[in-house]
This record gives C-alpha cells, structure tokens and sequence, in this order.
C-alpha cells in the first residue's frame, strides 16, 4: 500500500503557543488529505478534508481559526494548531488519497500532541 | 455511509481464529465493507475489504453475508500482535470520500 508520514511524532509545548504537524504521501499524490483527532480510549473523529489548492472543509464544531490546515501540494498537507491549550492534547492522524492509489485512504502514523 | 455495528470489545486465545462480527444492515448497493484496525498510539491500518463475495489476503479473511447484512472478519491464527481496534465501515470504494469511524471493537488476544 502506499505510504504516509508524520512530522513529529509526537510533540510538546506551552499553553499559547502554535504547533506545525505535517502530513506526506510519500509516493503518489494526494489530491485529497483528511484530518482526525482522537482522545484517550475514543474513535477517530474527523476534523476536516482539504483537498490540494483549495480551501480545508471542516466539521461541524471544529474551529477552521484554530485548526489551520494548508494543502499547497500533492504531496503535503499542514495542521497548525493555533494558540493550543491542554485541551487540545490529543492524537492528531492524517489520511491521504488519490487517483493512483485508486483513491483509497492511506493513513499516517499519528502525532501526539502533548499541552502543558 | 451507512452505519455498522459492531460488539464493543472481544477476547481471543492466541493462536486461536479470532472472529469478529458486523452488522451493516442499511448497506448500499454500492457499498463495500471495509475492516481497519489501529493498534495502540498508532494510525488505522487497512485490512481488507469485499462487495460480497468472501475476500482473503495475507492478513485475514472477510466473510458477507448473501443478504449483505452482516460480515465477518477473520483472523485464522491471532498473535498478541493482533491486540487492536477493529473498524468495521461500509463505503464506496475507489472514492476519496470521508470516512466516519465508529467505536470499533477491542479485540485483546490472550496468551
């Protein structure tokens, strides 16, 4: 199947402070990226779908102004977390698909985000 | 996508089959079922997925119902490596649409 990659792994940082994840395809591109948080002993729960060169639609109750997602290339999609505070401690997992992975979701490790 | 249902958690003895049901009785026509499962502090990972014939890999085998109502997904011969989340989802596939996971099952396997 193909490959997606995180970066970081994980991360930590102060309460007020924005945090950058990115997401790659590392070998097809990836017209469309989604974005998942999950807490503790929970499901996977959408945060939105950004498809590259356009604007990220975001679910019902996420903040696009604290949740900004950038999708500038087929290959690379960004979270940034804006102004985090602990309750934005979380497990943040990226997908990706497009037409030559025959537009299945491949998804990335994960990156745990850890606000103090 | 249609909703699935599936037990909330499972134990199975290793080397043991471990077979883990799902309800998906709203499918559509053009619905397949998928299974992911995610392993601790890790994404999901892709498993198999079938219209409605049995499906096997590597991984597992995929056994729907001919009303297509339900499924079963089996692991032939569970290690502790199998101790995860399985995802059980209905949804077009070859389609970049959204995935919406539910609560999945536990399955811890048992030395």
């Amino acid at each position: 199947g193909a490959v997606v990659s995180q970066h970081p792994s994980w991360v930590i940082c102060k309460s007020g402070t924005s945090v950058k994840i990115e997401c790659r395809s590392l070998d097809f591109q990836a017209t469309t990226m989604f974005w998942y948080r999950q807490f503790p002993k929970q499901s996977l729960m959408l945060m939105a779908t950004s498809n590259e060169g356009s604007k990220a639609t975001y679910e019902q109750g996420v903040e696009k102004d604290k949740f900004l997602i950038n999708h500038a290339s087929l290959t690379l999609s960004t979270l940034t977390v804006t102004s985090a505070h602990p309750e934005d401690s979380s497990f943040y997992i990226c997908s990706a698909s497009g037409l030559a992975a025959y537009n299945e979701q491949f998804f990335g490790p994960g990156t745990r985000l850890t606000v103090l | 996508d249609a909703k699935t249902t599936q037990p909330t958690s499972m134990d199975c003895a290793e080397g043991r089959a471990a077979n883990l049901p799902c309800n998906h009785s709203t499918i559509s026509g053009n619905e397949y079922v998928y299974w992911y499962r995610q392993i601790h502090s890790q994404g999901p990972q892709y498993i198999i997925h079938g219209l409605k014939n049995n499906e096997t890999n590597e991984m597992a085998s995929l056994i729907i119902t001919e009303d297509r109502k339900s499924s079963t997904l089996i692991l032939p011969h569970a290690t502790l490596r199998d101790t995860a989340v399985y995802y059980c989802i209905v949804r077009v596939a070859n389609r970049d649409d959204k995935i919406i996971f539910g609560k999945g099952t536990r399955l811890h396997i048992l030395p």
